[in-house]
């Protein structure tokens, strides 16, 4: 029963190039959640999506910033034209429906984002 | 806005001494109540949750948690600290209502070394 599955673990960008990670959901979890954390903070909520829809995008940076979750395939978070400020960690999360509050969240490992 | 707070930025106890880790948060209702773990370059674990019910709530790892309305506090304890429990402890607080019940708000967290 794998858990989270996120890729890739650490990915470096140079500024003004993109970067993709990806996540997979628990199996029978249909609610992805995107999750940054800065350095010695904790983590900040970006995005909940789920299969087709975004339903709360209000984290999300208003710029560079775009999150999918298509019918087949993983979750990807997508960010355009990197900036140094995008260094972080990038933790996605996943719970089933019909749970109170769709709680708890599981989470994966998460994307060490660099930019050189 | 729902807002966490952890007051100590890092904690050092000897190993098998007793443990106690603070949490404050602040929400208009009682709100869904997490602690997380985070090992270095590793994911987030649940450790335990509160929803409702009994404010006294176990979790793995021989953690454990008490809610206080009274205090909005949710602290965690363990009674004898093992090597392995060195790790960044996160309090998180969801919601407890309709609408945007599923946002978790983290706090900074809580760094704790185990001396042998």
């Amino acid at each position: 029963n794998a858990g989270v599955m996120q890729n890739p673990r650490h990915l470096v960008r140079r500024r003004g190039q993109e970067a993709r990670l990806r996540c997979s959901p628990m199996k029978g979890h249909s609610h992805v959640y995107w999750y940054r954390q800065l350095p010695e903070e904790g983590l900040k909520f970006m995005v909940y999506l789920q299969k087709e829809n975004i339903i709360d995008e209000s984290g999300m940076p208003k710029e560079r910033f775009s999150a999918e979750f298509p019918k087949e395939g993983p979750s990807i978070l997508r960010i355009q034209q990197v900036v140094r400020g995008d260094s972080a960690a990038y933790f996605c999360a996943s719970s089933p429906p019909d749970t109170p509050g769709n709680q708890p969240q599981h989470f994966g490992d998460g994307t060490r984002l660099s930019i050189l | 806005a729902q807002s966490v707070t952890q007051p100590d930025i890092h904690i050092t106890v000897s190993e098998g001494a007793s443990l106690e880790l603070r949490c404050n948060y602040s929400y208009g209702a009682t709100p869904y109540l997490f602690w997380y773990v985070q090992s270095p370059g590793q994911g987030l674990q649940l450790l335990l949750k509160y929803f409702s019910g009994d404010t006294l709530v176990q979790g793995i790892k021989g953690f454990e948690a008490e809610f206080k309305r009274s205090q909005s506090s949710f602290n965690l304890r363990k009674p004898s600290v093992h090597w392995s429990d060195a790790a960044e402890y996160f309090c998180a607080v969801g919601e407890n209502s309709g609408g945007s019940n599923y946002k978790l708000t983290f706090g900074k967290g809580t760094l704790l070394t185990v001396n042998p």
